[in-house]
């Protein structure tokens, strides 16, 4: 079992909708990371959390340390929003152990 | 600030041949992280470097790969002997002090295909 969990793998949704992708996580943490991935292209920090909730714009992460649970949530989503979404969390030492990442597709 | 810059984009390699991966981080960051990310995989920690030293290489493979980041210039992440399984894309990050609890910054990403 990996010891970073996201659900769904695949998320396909139309222009507008509320998309929340999930991350579960089984060992300790100092930190977590959402990123945004493009095909062919480079990786972007969406976020670091330790405890609570942040927002950018559209974007909401919260994070649950209890019960070991991030969320990541895209309000009125848009074609651009189409990306692969990574979370990642910082355990020991220096690195970090990625999800296997969230393929969203947002529809016109 | 031109952010962590990646070079090559692509690389291709023959069988055999060398590969090296070039990465500048950030201005003012002095520790810098590779990861690598197979087809169809997630991303896996490589090598964590603070200017001339290695602090954890735990996820290198043993063998063919090697990773430096000098005094001056870029860090270098080098592959000896390549082969096809090494085909991957490979991703540095920088950050300004010795913990990933900063932000990540991620450069482009190389994109290596040995054929």
């Amino acid at each position: 079992k990996n010891e970073v969990e996201q659900s769904p793998q695949n998320l396909t949704a139309q222009e507008g909708e509320f998309i929340t992708i999930n991350c579960s996580y089984s060992v300790g943490i100092s930190a977590l990371h959402w990123l945004q991935q493009h095909p062919g292209g480079g990786i972007v920090s969406l976020f670091m959390l330790s405890s609570g909730k942040k927002k950018h714009g559209r974007l909401i992460a919260t994070i649950n340390i209890q019960e070991k649970h991030s969320s990541l949530h895209i309000t009125a989503s848009h074609p651009r929003d189409s990306a692969v979404y990574i979370c990642a969390v910082r355990t020991s030492g220096s690195r970090l152990t990625f999800g296997e990442g969230t393929q969203l597709t947002v529809n016109p | 600030n031109a952010g962590v810059m990646q070079n090559p984009r692509h690389l291709v390699r023959r069988r055999g041949q060398e590969a090296r991966l070039r990465c500048s981080p950030m201005k003012g960051h002095s520790h810098v992280y590779w990861y690598r990310q197979l087809p169809e995989e997630g991303l896996k920690f490589m090598v964590y470097l603070q200017k001339e030293n290695i602090i954890d290489e735990s996820g290198m493979p043993k063998e063919r790969f090697s990773a430096e980041f000098p005094k001056e210039g870029p860090s270098i992440l080098r592959i000896q002997q390549v082969v096809r399984g090494d085909s991957a894309a490979y991703f540095c990050a920088s950050s300004g002090r010795g913990s990933m609890n900063t932000e990540a910054f991620f450069g482009q990403g190389t994109r290596l295909t040995v054929v």
